[in-house]
């Protein structure tokens, strides 16, 4: 079984700042990792993920994730924040089958 | 672009009824998802479909049934609807190929059971 545990529920940030999110799971099997983003009244949209090869994935919108097995996290951040980033993040693991397993959830507020 | 449509964005029910999510997708996907989401909790896998009139309980069946009659759609049953119930419910799909295929999901149906 495999399961996601993301740390703070809120995050706030200032427009520019570094946004960082984090993402700790644990697997039974090597572990695929996935970051989602749900903008409000919206449905979540794939940020990026980490399959197999470089542990450095970069996504959508300038976010980036590093997956570290030794750390059993795989923590999601953006250099600069903008005020368009403000939204709801989820990490999630899958392992040898189609199920997706999420974590609570971090909301992102950004402040001007 | 993937669509995946659900058939009400809002919806509210009387405790007792029985209630009828839909979900509908364009891109020919073998899986369709259906999880409810709620604060603090994330989402949660209600029941899952690998192809047509094919299913599988996810973590939290109770309460819940549903119906893959064609490729497309995925209906989420409320066979008798409950307070604890009231939630966000999300449909997702996937092409289904491998593990690691991204989930495309829907817009998202809140549910309100008086």
């Amino acid at each position: 079984a495999q399961s996601v545990t993301q740390l703070g529920s809120h995050v706030s940030v200032s427009e520019g700042a570094l946004v960082l999110l984090r993402c700790n799971y644990s697997s039974s099997v090597p572990p695929y990792l996935f970051w989602y983003v749900q903008y409000p009244n919206q449905g979540l949209q794939l940020l990026l993920k980490y399959t197999t090869g470089a542990t450095l994935v970069k996504g959508i919108n300038g976010f980036e994730a590093e997956f570290k097995k030794s750390e059993t996290s795989f923590h999601l951040t953006k250099p600069s924040a903008h005020m368009s980033d403000a939204a709801e993040y989820f990490c999630a693991v899958s392992a040898n089958d189609y199920k997706l397993s999420f974590g609570a959830g971090t909301t992102v507020t950004v402040r001007a | 672009d993937v669509k995946v449509t659900q058939s009400s964005r809002y919806l509210v029910k009387r405790t007792g009824e029985k209630v009828f999510l839909e979900c509908v997708q364009d891109m020919d996907h073998e899986n369709m998802f259906w999880y409810r989401q709620d604060p603090g909790l994330g989402l949660r896998l209600i029941y899952f479909s690998y192809d047509v009139k094919m299913k599988e309980k996810g973590d939290i069946p109770e309460g819940y049934s549903v119906s893959r009659e064609k490729k497309e759609r995925f209906s989420l049953i409320l066979e008798s609807a409950s307070t604890n119930q009231t939630s966000m419910y999300l449909c997702a799909s996937s092409s289904g190929t491998r593990t690691t295929d991204t989930q495309y999901f829907g817009p998202g149906t809140r549910l309100t059971v008086l």
